[in-house]
């Protein structure tokens, strides 16, 4: 089957920091561009970060940019996301999702883990 | 301010098609043809219902179906259920400085 499954969600004080991992299986895992989504409460999806199979391409929404890391290993079948300097409004639930091999769907998606941010 | 401009909300009663739009605001996203299309019950992950503005996945009912006139894409659910009830969002790929993005959401409520 195929699946993603994020962990490292948790409370976290404004300035600190989270890693989140997102773990992979049923799929050949390199092959496959990787995103982390997010959904503040009573808000919309919102685009985080992208990363390419190879891991040559990294992709960030300006929200996120110069605070948050993507990164991926691909002998782990793991995406991770390094969240640093971290604010109220980054309070959400963070979802792993795979980009389809054409057309930038993103067809499989983990069942998220939630981010606070609050002291 | 998103790139993809929905309306908050459409309704209908069941049996009834309904139809959900997604004006392209900026000309970064509106040159591709990568629209894609979600639907999102709370608590639950997305499901992605349309990608290619028209290309559906395989397991994704024939009741929704994408198009595109101009910069607007449209997503029209056919013989609405009372399961169909639940946010719907457009997204699309945008260059890559941007890479990806999400019009605002709508919440669509059978009547």
């Amino acid at each position: 089957e195929v699946q993603l499954l994020e962990s490292g969600g948790g409370l976290e004080q404004p300035g600190g920091s989270l890693r989140l991992s997102c773990s992979g299986s049923g799929f050949p895992f390199s092959s496959y561009v990787l995103t982390w989504v997010r959904q503040a409460p009573g808000k919309g999806l919102e685009w985080v970060s992208g990363m390419t199979g190879s891991g040559d391409d990294k992709y960030y929404a300006d929200s996120v940019k110069g605070r948050f890391t993507i990164s991926r290993d691909n002998s782990k079948n793991t995406l991770n996301l390094q969240m640093n300097s971290l604010r109220a409004d980054d309070t959400a639930v963070y979802y792993c999702a795979r980009l389809r091999l054409r057309g930038y769907g993103m067809d499989v998606w983990g069942q998220g883990t939630t981010v606070t941010v609050s002291s | 301010q998103s790139a993809l401009a929905q309306p908050a909300s459409v309704s209908g009663s069941p049996g009834q098609s309904i139809t959900i739009s997604c004006t392209v605001t900026s000309s970064d996203v509106g040159i591709y043809n990568f629209v894609s299309w979600y639907q999102h019950h709370p608590g639950k992950a997305p499901k992605l219902l349309i990608f290619e503005v028209t290309q559906r996945p395989s397991g994704v009912s024939n009741r929704f179906s994408g198009s595109k006139s101009g910069n607007t894409a449209s997503l029209t659910i056919s013989g609405l259920q009372a399961e169909d009830e639940a946010e719907y969002y457009c997204s699309s790929y945008a260059g890559r400085s941007v890479f990806l993005t999400f019009g605002g959401g709508t919440k669509v409520t059978v009547l």
